[in-house]
């Protein structure tokens, strides 16, 4: 079965440091992976997706990047975390085809300080 | 912008209720989905529904879709504590779009 993994679990940053964001699928291969963040009490806000190996696409001009080094594993990061970059970052998976149903992890929470 | 939008924003209902939420869309989909999210974790898919299917049964789920009106509805039959949760409504854009735009949810409150 597939499972998805997110690390950390929580986070407590001060503005202007860096930030690193993992997050690893395992039990299936050539995955679609996304990035959301999701405001206290909010939706959820589509950050970054990939359909591929170094494939990105971003969604809402912002303070972070995302990378895929390798087939399923999806990285979100800062350089520089500003205030308004707190919240709780959610990682997800589909399989490849358009509209299919995702799979998210347990979600980290970033608070900045 | 925000492509599902759920009402109430807030259930408060007591344990064996129904629970009813909305969702209403703004451009044509393909598909609509609905989504669930204990406080603090990630969200779950409870059910998908077509454009082209009117009504999908899932346990104690309902979901009903009416693209003529861009609206949704989800019931939640003889509701128990353990479905304290938001709930959410997910479209996709049509067009092969991977991307799903998520509503703001509503937060649904069982009392024992």
């Amino acid at each position: 079965s597939q499972t998805i993994h997110q690390w950390p679990a929580t986070l407590v940053q001060p503005v202007g440091s860096p930030l690193s964001l993992e997050c690893t699928v395992e039990g299936t291969s050539n995955p679609n992976l996304y990035w959301y963040r999701q405001a206290a009490g909010r939706g959820l806000q589509l950050l970054f997706y990939s359909v591929g190996i170094g494939q990105i696409s971003s969604e809402v001009p912002q303070n972070l990047s995302a990378s895929r080094p390798q087939d399923r594993q999806f990285i979100l990061s800062s350089k520089k975390l500003l205030l308004s970059d707190s919240g709780f970052y959610l990682c997800a998976w589909s399989v490849r085809l358009p509209g299919t149903e995702q799979f998210f992890g347990p979600g980290t929470r970033l608070t900045v300080l | 912008s925000q492509q599902g939008e759920e009402d109430p924003q807030a259930l408060s209902i007591q344990e064996g209720e129904n629970a009813t939420m909305n969702c209403s869309y703004k451009t044509s989909i393909n598909n609509l989905q609905w989504y669930r999210q204990n406080s603090g974790r990630g969200l779950v898919h409870l059910i998908l529904i077509r454009s082209n299917e009117r009504e999908k049964h899932s346990g104690r789920l309902r979901v009903t879709l009416d693209t003529s009106k861009k609206s949704s509805s989800l019931l939640i039959t003889a509701s128990r504590a353990a479905d304290t949760a938001s709930y959410f409504c997910a479209t996709d854009s049509g067009a092969g779009s991977y991307q799903l735009t998520f509503g703001k949810g509503t937060k649904l409150s069982v009392i024992p």
